[in-house]
């Protein structure tokens, strides 16, 4: 069964760079059939895509972050990750690691982390 | 940008009846339409991909209808589960959601 698990720092300091990995259990994501992808909900608020990333290192970022965001995949370890600079307050939010359905980026998200809470804050 | 509308913010059913859930894009998205529900604390569940086609063990009461830019989520009979909040997610260009519908309880 397929499994992804977000990690990385809970709290991050304005002007610095949040940086989260999603590790994937249960199956590959060399497959040639799925992107996989971030979004993130802040409190109380609705679903933002922040970006998607294709096993050959094809990337897709939501032109109001593409600026400050970076996502990367680490075949051998099976993961990906987020980079976001320069965060704001307005970056509090969970970040939701996600697999899309399809080989074409980026449809419907068929199976999601459970999530982290990341808190921008001095 | 693709925005995308959904109506109502909120909808009250009892339990046993019909919903349904509204979402409107800003152009046309053919049929590239998702539907999530999604939970307190939890993450979003994927429904309905395709505008139409359920994804993998969505009861049947659940089924979307829809192309170009109107779209409806319709839940058939509602069960105690379902009450939570809804998202439509346009992929026709890069993705955007709605601001989503909370099915509450009347």
């Amino acid at each position: 069964q397929l499994q992804l698990q977000e990690s990385g720092p809970g709290l991050v300091k304005p002007s610095e760079t949040l940086s989260l990995t999603c590790t994937v259990s249960g199956g590959s994501i060399s497959s040639s059939s799925y992107y996989w992808g971030w979004i993130r909900q802040p409190p109380g608020k609705g679903l933002e895509w922040i970006g998607s990333i294709y096993y050959s290192g094809s990337t897709y970022y939501n032109p109001s972050l593409k600026s400050r965001v970076t996502i990367s995949a680490d075949t051998s370890k099976n993961q990906f990750s987020l980079k976001l600079s320069s965060v704001t307050a307005a970056d509090t939010a969970v970040y939701y690691c996600a697999r899309h359905n399809g080989a074409t980026c980026c449809g419907g998200m068929d199976v999601w982390g459970q999530g982290t809470t990341v808190t921008v804050s001095s | 940008e693709i925005v995308m509308t959904q109506f109502p913010a909120t909808l009250s059913v009892s339990p046993g009846e019909r919903a349904t859930l509204s979402c409107r894009a800003s152009q046309s998205v053919s049929s590239n339409l998702a539907w999530y529900q999604q939970k307190p604390g939890q993450a979003p569940r994927l429904l309905i991909y395709g505008a139409s086609t359920r994804a993998t063990g969505i009861p049947a009461r659940f089924s979307g209808s829809g192309s170009g830019t109107e779209f409806t989520l319709t839940i058939s009979s509602l069960q105690s589960e379902d009450f939570a909040v809804y998202y439509c997610q346009q992929y026709n260009n890069w993705p955007s959601f709605g601001q989503g519908t909370k099915l509450e309880i009347k």
